[in-house]
């Protein structure tokens, strides 16, 4: 089965530091492994996606994510984080039990930026 | 551009109580889906309707019914609701044969039953 784990349910980064939010996988074939980010009150939001080539993806506002395959991971990255980069990130991976447009979400990691 | 809406926002209910949540998206998407987010656990998948006329059912689909009459619109019904049932709902959409494209996801139906 297609799983994703997010083994931080929070990180804390001051205003300016480079933050990561760690993310692994397992999945039987290649993975289409996915960010998104979730401010308060709202729906979740599409980052950015890796399917295939250049190991180092690059998103929206500024982050990037980098799939390393040794280690099934894809951990989300900024160089220099921002108050407004606070929020809840999910990764989430194709699972093609329900057919090949279905998500598994892991469980989340709330990011906090401390100014 | 409104994207996927959701309504109503909130909603509270009594337990045994029935209701409806309704999703709209005016994309022209084929694929809909129906999660629940819970602390903890992220969002697990309830029903999803991959073109109008067609619903299947996802990871946690128990005491929930959707119904995809039209191409545009998602209903997921609450027949007789549950307080474990009290959570927070989104809808989402994408396009059919892309599964390297994201879901677009409204803003959510925050219910709770008492």
């Amino acid at each position: 089965a297609q799983s994703v784990a997010q083994p931080e349910d929070q990180v804390n980064v001051a205003e300016g530091n480079p933050l990561t939010v760690k993310c692994t996988y397992s999945v039987s074939g290649n993975p289409y492994l996915f960010w998104y980010v979730q401010y308060p009150n709202r729906g979740l939001q599409f980052l950015l996606k890796y399917i295939t080539g250049d190991n180092l993806v690059k998103g929206s506002y500024g982050f990037e994510a980098e799939f390393n395959k040794s280690q099934t991971s894809f951990h989300l990255k900024k160089p220099s984080a921002l108050v407004s980069d606070s929020a809840l990130y999910f990764c989430a991976v194709r699972d093609w039990r329900f057919g090949n447009e279905k998500l598994t979400f892991g469980t989340g990691t709330r990011l906090t930026i401390i100014p | 551009n409104a994207g996927v809406t959701q309504t109503p926002k909130f909603r509270v209910l009594k337990t045994g109580q029935s209701m409806t949540l309704l999703c709209a998206q005016d994309m022209n998407h084929e694929y809909m889906y129906w999660y629940r987010q819970d602390p903890g656990m992220g969002l697990r998948l309830i029903h999803y309707s991959v073109g109008e006329g067609t619903t299947a059912k996802g990871e946690v689909p128990d005491g929930y019914n959707v119904s995809r009459l039209k191409k545009q619109n998602f209903l997921l019904g609450l027949e007789s609701a549950a307080p474990s049932q009290t959570s927070v709902y989104f809808c989402a959409s994408n396009e059919q044969g892309y599964s390297n494209q994201p879901q677009h996801f409204g803003d959510g139906t925050r219910l709770s039953i008492l």
